[in-house]
């Protein structure tokens, strides 16, 4: 078991560029999670997938935001057209869960992906 | 909505004090109850868990009890040493909501001096 692993760990950008950032779930976890974390604050919920679909997407995602997960493994997590706002850390989890949502399951993360947008 | 409340920090305390970081939560169903750390420059730790009323979670001296009466999650540990200084985040996982997603406070900073 390696963990989760995520790519790059830093971006600096400039606005209006676009982004993207690479997850590499726990090998057999199903579930696979996508949550940003500003200075000072919790991390906030953006998008999950279990296996290929997304099946949850946050408000906070705007239409700028796109999240894949091609072959229910790894993840990508693209920003379109970066804004200031947009500065914050990125984090990725994954977890083994069924089909039942009471299942109790446990996310483990990875070291996120810090972006400063300039 | 579903919500976590934690007590602000920082929080500063001696070599083998006594810690208390309070948590509360706000939620319609029956959430699992966790508490994460986060070290310096490290990811979220998952540091323990419950999944139902009177469970106490418990790791590495940490200890929570899920308090379904008082909405609470209080993390403790009697005796608190440098290597715990991070930043302490409670949360919780909505039961028949949104499959799982956690819903986090905003995290309580603990430095521990020698």
């Amino acid at each position: 078991d390696t963990g989760v692993s995520q790519d790059p760990r830093h971006k600096i950008t400039k606005r209006g560029q676009n982004v993207t950032f690479r997850c590499d779930p726990i090998s057999e976890h199903n579930r696979l999670y996508w949550y940003r974390q500003t200075l000072g604050q919790g991390p906030e919920f953006l998008t999950y997938f279990q296996n290929e679909a997304q099946l949850e997407k946050s408000r906070l995602l705007s239409d700028r935001f796109s999240a894949e997960r091609p072959k229910g493994s790894f993840s990508t997590l693209e920003i379109q057209r970066t804004e200031q706002g947009d500065s914050a850390m990125y984090l990725c989890a994954s977890s083994l869960g069924g089909p039942l949502f009471f299942e109790e399951e446990t996310q483990y993360f990875g070291p996120g992906t810090r972006l400063l947008v300039l | 909505g579903d919500s976590v409340t934690q007590m602000e920090g920082p929080v500063t305390l001696s070599e083998e004090a006594f810690l208390t970081i309070n948590c509360t939560y706000t939620a319609t169903g029956y959430p699992s109850l966790f508490w994460y750390v986060q070290y310096p420059g490290e990811g979220l730790q998952l540091l323990l868990k419950a999944t139902k009323a009177d469970d106490k979670g418990s790791n590495k001296g940490f200890e929570a009890t899920y308090r379904k009466e008082t909405t609470s999650f209080h993390l403790e540990k009697g005796s608190v040493q440098v290597s715990d200084s991070a930043v302490y985040f409670c949360a919780l996982a909505p039961y028949g909501g949104s499959q799982g997603n956690l819903i986090f406070g905003k995290g309580t900073k603990l430095s521990v001096k020698p």
